[in-house]
């Protein structure tokens, strides 16, 4: 079965710092990963979705990789600013030929100090 | 464009009531889901619908049941609250079943 770990759980950052944000899965086998934002008592913002055969996608200042072999995905975030605090989710989706579900992290809490 | 849209907001219930969540969506998605985010636990999903009439169960449907009689429209119900079912519960609608899901601004639930 499929898990999603994202450590730290959470993590402070002085305003300005380029973070990494990271994201783990145990089963290599993935159709998409997604990054998700999730501002307190809100819902989530799809972020970024990356296809499987795909190494990167990018979105102003946020850069998401894949390592499918690896089971790994970051989310990197240049040059933070207060606004980018919030909870980020890594959601991984299975391939076309299994029932399987979308499975989530449970997220990084994150803080970028003024 | 409203997206994905929750009622209500807020609700407290008392052990043993019934409530029906409504969400709605204006994108035109075939595919519809109910989650329920705890602390620790993370997002589980509860039910979803892949479209107008259909339903399913996902990890966590024990207590809940759904509808779908509009294809804009996906309801969770509660039919006897019990004080476990005290969550944050959020839809979500996409296009089709592993493509970016959109979601509603959640509903927080206490049971008492």
């Amino acid at each position: 079965k499929q898990e999603v770990t994202q450590i730290p759980a959470a993590l402070s950052v002085p305003e300005g710092e380029n973070l990494v944000l990271n994201c783990s899965f145990t089963d290599s086998a993935i159709y998409n990963l997604q990054w998700f934002r999730q501002d307190p008592g809100k819902g989530l913002t799809s972020l970024l979705l990356i296809q499987s055969s795909q190494r990167e996608q990018t979105s102003g200042r946020l850069n998401a990789s894949l390592d499918k072999s690896s089971g790994r995905s970051t989310l990197y975030i240049a040059a933070s600013q207060p606004g980018d605090s919030a909870t980020y989710l890594c959601a991984v989706n299975p391939p076309m030929n299994r029932d399987d579900k979308i499975i989530f992290g449970k997220g990084t809490r994150l803080h970028i100090l003024p | 464009n409203a997206g994905v849209t929750q009622t209500p907001k807020f609700r407290v219930l008392k052990t043993g009531q019934s409530m029906t969540l409504l969400c709605a969506q204006d994108m035109n998605h075939e595919y519809m889901y109910w989650y329920r985010q705890d602390p620790g636990m993370g997002l589980r999903l509860i039910h979803y619908s892949v479209g107008e009439g259909t339903t399913a169960k996902g990890e966590v449907p024990d207590g809940y049941n759904v509808s779908r009689l509009k294809k804009q429209n996906f309801l969770l119900g509660l039919e006897s609250a019990a004080p476990s079912q005290t969550s944050v519960y959020f839809c979500a609608s996409s296009r089709n079943q592993r493509d970016t899901q959109y979601f509603g601004p959640g509903t927080r639930l206490t049971v008492l």
